[in-house]
């Protein structure tokens, strides 16, 4: 089973700062999905990208895919406190099929 | 909303006791999951089920107990669970249950195991 690592798994910035996190595994991905969890909440689906290298955009959320396809890393533009919350990337495993959830970055943004 | 609900939102359990959690989506899909969500711990898938019938079962203790009587239906039934057990238990849906779908996740049971 592959193991996907959130890096930071906490991040508490300020309100307009501008941050990035981070999707590691040493497997292939065939694709990978950026959920979002608010508290009380279940995750809700951001982006999915497929493609080695693919960059995807989402108002001020940056998404892209490491070229080998193992990594992924989430850029955030001028942080909001509505941007709060648990972030979990999801990997599709090249070879099995299966669908494994990561570690998750908690990111809490103050006013 | 997801169109997927979960009820209860909350539940306290002796470890004695028998209850079920329920999931129902509105969203017309053919694939429903369990997943149980730990502090500090990823997301776990425990059962998968497509047209109603049970396509993945991860090990899952025998104290739960997953039901599928349609595909906009989904229960979870505990017996005799552990401290351990305690966790946010999640349902899921999906179109055709294939691995890289869109999820579409309830708010979850938060379950405390006393």
């Amino acid at each position: 089973t592959q193991l996907l690592e959130q890096s930071p798994q906490f991040l508490s910035i300020q309100e307009g700062e501008n941050l990035t996190v981070y999707c590691n595994s040493s497997s292939v991905f065939s694709s990978l999905q950026w959920y979002r969890q608010e508290p009380g909440e279940g995750p809700v689906l951001l982006v999915t990208v497929v493609t080695g290298g693919e960059v995807k955009k989402l108002k001020r959320l940056t998404f892209q895919f490491g070229d080998a396809r193992k990594d992924s890393s989430l850029h955030i533009t001028a942080a909001q406190p509505g941007d709060t919350g648990l972030y979990l990337c999801a990997g599709v495993d090249f070879g099995n099929e299966k669908l494994t959830f990561g570690t998750g970055t908690r990111l809490t943004i103050i006013p | 909303e997801t169109g997927v609900t979960q009820t209860p939102r909350h539940l306290v359990m002796g470890m004695t006791n028998k209850k079920s959690l329920k999931c129902e989506q509105h969203l017309g899909h053919n694939a429903m999951y369990w997943y149980k969500q730990s502090a500090k711990k990823p997301l776990e898938l425990m059962f998968v089920y497509n047209f109603k019938e049970q396509t993945e079962n991860n090990s899952v203790p025998s104290r739960f107990s997953p039901e599928c009587p349609n595909s906009s239906h989904l229960f979870l039934h505990l017996h005799t669970l552990q401290p351990e057990d305690s966790a946010l238990y999640l349902c899921a849906s999906s179109p055709e249950g294939l691995m890289n779908e869109k999820l579409f996740f309830g708010s979850g049971t938060q379950l405390s195991v006393l």
